[in-house]
């Protein structure tokens, strides 16, 4: 068990509709990153936050949205959703923000979009 | 920006035989970090190399930073069916040599086991 959870396990959800994704990260880790996995293809990196501020941004679609709150948990919004947006969605956590210490990865939220 | 680049992309190896995958960075990195993903999980950390040329072991792994701090190695010896699974580098982004993020994966080797 890593620590990171994430919410929910699967979803499965039709074209044009929006939903968000949770993941609350282990405790007293500050950072939390979010990347996309695709079949049999390698993580991309989506967004991170630090203490409740963007860190940094990857290849992340306009119709795709997240934050973390006070409470350092993390939402991913995707809306608009499309076919292409099916995949398996992690989220990470770290204690810096500076990508120089190890990340813990949640169990992942298998989006299917039909 | 920063590109990390694995390969080789898949590996079919017997019980028994080494394995070993490459992990190239377009920019120099602060530390670089490895992940294996068993299939039908999630990455698990693994090990993270700091220094130039640093030499890391965990039983069969080996892992290598190069001097440049722009590549770097897993070696597995001997494997076993419980090696299988995808294994990823992974660095962060950088600018003016202050790591700000942005951990950035290979697209990972995905590796199968005959027994």
């Amino acid at each position: 068990d890593s620590g990171v959870t994430q919410t929910p396990k699967h979803l499965i959800t039709a074209t044009g509709q929006r939903v968000t994704l949770r993941c609350s990260p282990r405790s007293g880790d500050l950072s939390v990153y979010w990347y996309q996995q695709s079949l049999d293809q390698g993580l991309q990196f989506l967004i991170q936050y630090y203490n409740g501020e963007e860190r940094a941004k990857g290849n992340i679609l306009e119709r795709f949205s997240a934050q973390q709150f006070p409470d350092l948990h993390s939402e991913l919004n995707l809306s608009s959703l499309e076919l292409g947006d099916s995949a398996l969605y992690f989220c990470a956590s770290s204690v810096d923000g500076g990508g120089n210490t190890e990340a813990f990865f949640g169990q992942g939220t298998r989006l299917t979009v039909v | 920006g920063q590109q990390v680049m694995q390969i080789p992309q898949y590996q079919h190896v017997q019980e028994g035989e080494d394995f070993t995958t490459y992990c190239n960075s377009s920019t120099t990195l602060s530390n670089i970090q490895w992940y294996k993903q068993r299939p039908g999980g999630h990455p698990v950390f693994l090990i993270q190399l700091v220094k130039s040329g640093e030499v890391k072991k965990q039983k069969r792994l080996t892992f290598q930073f190069g001097e440049a701090k722009k590549n770097s190695s897993l070696h597995i010896t001997a494997t076993q069916t419980t090696d299988v699974g995808t294994y990823f580098c992974a660095g962060p982004s950088n600018a003016g040599g202050t790591s700000y993020g942005k951990l950035t994966f290979g697209q990972g080797t995905i590796l199968t086991v005959h027994p």
